[in-house]
């Protein structure tokens, strides 16, 4: 069976400082992957999706990267923080239609 | 432009009464539809899908309705039990050629024992 692995779970990060999320899928090759955001009080917002290594798409412009270095693993990074990328990071892999989700990082910047 | 949309932020439901999730959407390519559960500080778990071939999928206390016409679906859970209390996201997927799903802003579900 595919399980999905994040981590942190949770994160604490001073404004300016950097950062780097990891997610690794388990169980499946070759899987369309998903970085989603919720930030307080608000829905799931798309960041980045990647179909296969190296190929990356951005949804929204930010101060946020996702790289691909091998199949199953996705990276979101950030070079310096800022007080707005306070939010539940969701890292996700694609059945058929589904999306199947991991258990989420919180990340506060202070 | 919000092409999914929950439009009631929370709804509270007695328990053993029917809980209805209301979604609307307005993108007509739009041709497969999801539901999505979420506890506090958890990812969210699918929950029940439905294709636009379908009008109606039912799984135990879950039925989700879609009609095309109105570009609306819904969520019935009946009958509603305490640990139905959750965020309910709806999604959707124009399937054919895109990977990506769509979310609503959600619906918090309070059951009331």
């Amino acid at each position: 069976s595919q399980t999905i692995h994040q981590w942190p779970a949770t994160l604490v990060q001073p404004v300016g400082s950097p950062l780097s999320l990891e997610c690794t899928v388990e169980g499946t090759s070759n899987p369309n992957l998903y970085w989603y955001r919720q930030a307080a009080g608000r829905g799931l917002q798309l960041l980045f999706y990647s179909v296969g290594i190296g190929q990356i798409s951005s949804e929204v412009p930010q101060n946020l990267s996702a790289s691909r270095p091998q199949d199953r693993q996705f990276i979101l990074s950030s070079k310096k923080l800022l007080l707005s990328d306070s939010g539940f990071y969701l890292c996700a892999w694609s059945g058929y239609y589904e999306q199947f989700f991991g258990p989420g990082t919180r990340l506060t910047v202070l | 432009d919000q092409q999914v949309k929950q439009n009631s932020p929370s709804l509270s439901v007695q328990e053993g009464r029917i809980s209805i999730l209301n979604c609307d959407y307005t993108n007509s390519m739009f041709d497969y539809f999801l539901w999505y559960k979420k506890y506090p500080a958890e990812g969210p778990t699918f929950l029940i899908s439905i294709s636009s071939i379908k009008d109606k999928n039912e799984d135990g206390r879950f039925t989700v309705f879609l009609n095309k016409s109105a570009k609306h679906l819904s969520l019935h859970i009946v009958p509603s039990q305490p640990g139905d209390s959750a965020v309910y996201f709806c999604a959707a997927i124009a399937a054919r050629g895109n990977e990506k799903l769509t979310f609503g802003t959600g619906t918090r579900l309070t059951i009331i024992p």
